[in-house]
């Protein structure tokens, strides 16, 4: 059964980076399949952040692809999240999720997610 | 960027009632649409995937229809543990959207 935990700082200042990280378990990346990051906050609902697959190939959403980098290692069987020069308007819970979220691999299974506050 | 909206934005049911939420595509998206649902303080679930495909585990009672602009997510009994808030997302182009959300109450 695949499991997927974030893992990363909670609260993190303006114009800093924000890092997270997800591990897998129960399944190995180097097998396949593509890996993704989605955020929820009260003002915008869920957002497709990008996603990325085993091989390292990302897609990402436009709106945000200046500020964002995922990546993944596979000998650690993890996949992580970089988010550049953030505001408060990026306080949010993060997702870390199995999928591509297009038409080839639905976003079937979920981490449990990490509130991330963004604050002086 | 293809926007999503749903309807009703909430809606009060009992067990035993059959409940149909819709969403629509502000363009067509053939029926690349994928179907969560989100109880509070946990990880949105997959139910349906690509229009109408029951993801594994979920129970039957859960369908989805529709093509072009227009979807439906319809629970033929409602049990208890279906109250929940249910999102729609687009799978056909990037962004890949989601909607607002449908949050199913107790009557």
């Amino acid at each position: 059964q695949v499991q997927l935990q974030e893992s990363g700082p909670e609260l993190v200042k303006p114009s800093e980076t924000l890092s997270l990280t997800c591990s897998v378990s129960g399944y190995s990346i180097s097998s396949g399949y593509y890996w993704g990051w989605i955020w929820q906050s009260p003002g915008k609902g869920l957002e497709w952040i990008g996603s990325i697959y085993h091989s390292g190939a990302t897609f990402y959403n436009p709106s945000l692809k200046s500020r964002v980098t995922i990546s993944v290692d596979t000998s650690k069987n993890q996949f992580s999240l970089r988010v550049t020069s953030v505001t408060a308007a990026d306080t949010a819970m993060f997702y870390c999720a199995r999928g591509s979220a297009d038409k080839r691999v639905p976003l079937d299974t979920w981490g449990q997610g990490i509130l991330v506050t963004v604050s002086s | 960027d293809i926007q999503m909206t749903q309807s009703p934005s909430s809606l009060s049911a009992s067990v035993g009632d059959r409940v149909t939420i819709t969403c629509r595509a502000s363009q067509s998206i053939v029926n690349y649409v994928d179907w969560f649902q989100q109880k509070p303080g946990k990880a949105p679930k997959l139910l349906i995937y690509t229009g109408f495909h029951l993801q594994s585990g979920v129970p039957s009672r859960f369908s989805g229809s529709g093509s072009g602009t227009d979807f439906s997510l319809t629970i033929s009994s409602l049990q208890p543990e279906d109250f929940a808030t249910y999102y729609c997302q687009q799978t056909y182009s990037s962004p890949y959207t989601f909607g607002p959300g449908t949050k199913l109450e107790i009557k």
